[in-house]
């Protein structure tokens, strides 16, 4: 089993929808959780991050953490073709201690169609 | 604004030569890590530093890897005699600390390709 597990997609919406992305992750005692975007060829760029369970929004994105269920979730309002990029899911763990390193998720690719 | 300025940002190396990759932190940020990412978006992380100091270093290849970061110079990543299977994108990032909270900003990233 992977340490942080996303779906690789490609996830297509339309214009306007909500695009839902989900992550799940093995570490149960992790405590940081975030969503960074990147699109091709970029470095990633930070959009959320969650540190306690619930919904935490920001803008059109929301993220919501369920520690019990060990899942990760972000949420895009009103999708623009802008939002069109690779959504990755990372995990600082905390069984060894913090050492500020991620654990990444393998990455959802988002396509939203005009 | 906040820059992790990476250079080269392509590099490319023939089977068994030598690469090195560099990494000058954004001004007052303590903590250093690099990142290598190859196909289908998997990120792994190899080293991390705390100003000069190796902080965790578990995931850094036994061999032919090795990383520094010295004072008054960029950290550095270096693959001595390159495998074709080295070929990808490598991710320096920085933070002024590891505490919760706390922004990692990515360099955009230096493509080895090694043929």
């Amino acid at each position: 089993q992977k340490e942080v597990e996303q779906n690789s997609g490609p996830l297509s919406v339309p214009e306007g929808a909500i695009a839902s992305l989900n992550c799940t992750y093995s570490d149960r005692v992790s405590q940081s959780f975030f969503w960074y975007r990147q699109y091709s060829g970029k470095s990633p760029e930070l959009i959320m991050s969650i540190y306690s369970n619930g919904d935490k929004e920001d803008g059109r994105f929301t993220a919501q953490l369920n520690k019990a269920s060990q899942y990760v979730s972000l949420l895009i309002r009103d999708s623009q073709p802008s939002d069109s990029a690779t959504y990755l899911c990372a995990v600082n763990p905390t069984f060894s201690g913090n050492t500020g390193k991620l654990i990444f998720g393998q990455g959802t690719t988002l396509q939203v169609k005009p | 604004g906040e820059e992790v300025a990476q250079t080269p940002k392509h590099l490319v190396r023939g089977e068994g030569q030598k690469a090195k990759l560099y990494c000058p932190p954004i001004k007052g940020h303590s903590y250093v890590f690099w990142y290598q990412q190859v196909l289908k978006n998997e990120f792994k992380f190899l080293i991390s530093f705390q100003n000069e100091n190796v902080f965790d270093e578990t995931g850094m290849p036994k061999e032919r890897f090795s990383a520094k970061c010295l004072p008054n110079s960029p950290c550095s990543l270096e693959i001595q005699a390159t495998k074709l299977e080295d070929s990808a994108v490598y991710f320096c990032a920085s933070s002024q600390s590891i505490a919760g909270g706390n922004t990692i900003y990515f360099g955009e990233g230096s493509w080895l390709t090694v043929v």
